[in-house]
């Protein structure tokens, strides 16, 4: 049973524009979101996270933004970089462990 | 320090072949976790440790997976009979906390054939 949810496998941009990454969540006991960028061949690192009580958090090119009445994030990269490349996993947190989405892979085109 | 560090890197065995995976936390965490990448699911919670003590080991898929950590510096990941459907990418994290702070390994790429 996937409490986290990455619907779209695959993400295609060009350099320059907009990237728009979607995470739901089915458990509302989870109160502490984020997201992980893995390129390949190394273990996920920290990208940015938010906590339930707010709704949007920026830092630098990344914002997520936290809409919890529809169990739903999102993570905005702009403007994307051909460095974006890599595969996005959102996750979320209730209480002592952290359960992840399966991922969706970037692609920045230069 | 180091960060997380796993081992081995690649790991490929036979069907019916005991295998063990080893994961060395960072200094001074005391949450560990040991994750299964698969291209269905994403990143699996298999099980985790707080002070060297399981706390919640319901990802684990079968009685065939075990997993110890017999200090705070080492912590094991067993399959024993490994199976083709166990080939994953097995990750091992530590953290400060449960929420925040992880710091993943490199994985351990093994393949049953």
């Amino acid at each position: 049973d996937q409490q986290v949810k990455q619907n779209s496998p695959s993400l295609s941009v060009q350099e320059g524009r907009i990237s728009i990454l979607n995470c739901d969540y089915t458990n509302s006991m989870f109160d502490y979101f984020l997201w992980y960028k893995k390129y390949p061949a190394e273990g996920p690192t920290f990208l940015i996270s938010i906590s339930s009580i707010k709704d949007k958090n920026e830092d630098g090119r990344f914002t997520v933004f936290l809409n919890k009445s529809a169990k739903h994030l999102s993570l905005h990269i702009v403007p994307s970089q051909p460095g974006d490349s890599a595969v996005y996993f959102c996750a979320a947190s209730g209480h002592n462990d952290m359960r992840f989405g399966a991922g969706t892979r970037l692609t920045v085109k230069p | 320090d180091a960060g997380v560090i796993q081992s081995p890197r690649h790991e490929v065995t036979e069907m019916g072949q005991e295998v063990t995976l080893r994961c060395k936390p960072i200094s001074g965490h005391d949450y560990l976790f040991w994750y299964r990448q698969t291209m269905m699911r994403g990143l699996e919670l298999l099980i985790y440790f707080n002070n060297n003590v399981p706390i919640d080991d319901s990802g684990m898929p079968e009685d065939r997976f075990s997993a110890k950590m017999p200090n705070a510096s080492f912590s094991t990941l067993k399959i024993q009979p490994s199976e083709p459907r166990d080939s994953a990418v097995y990750f091992c994290a530590s953290s400060n906390s449960g929420r925040d702070g992880y710091t993943f390994g490199s994985g351990t790429r093994l393949t049953v054939v």
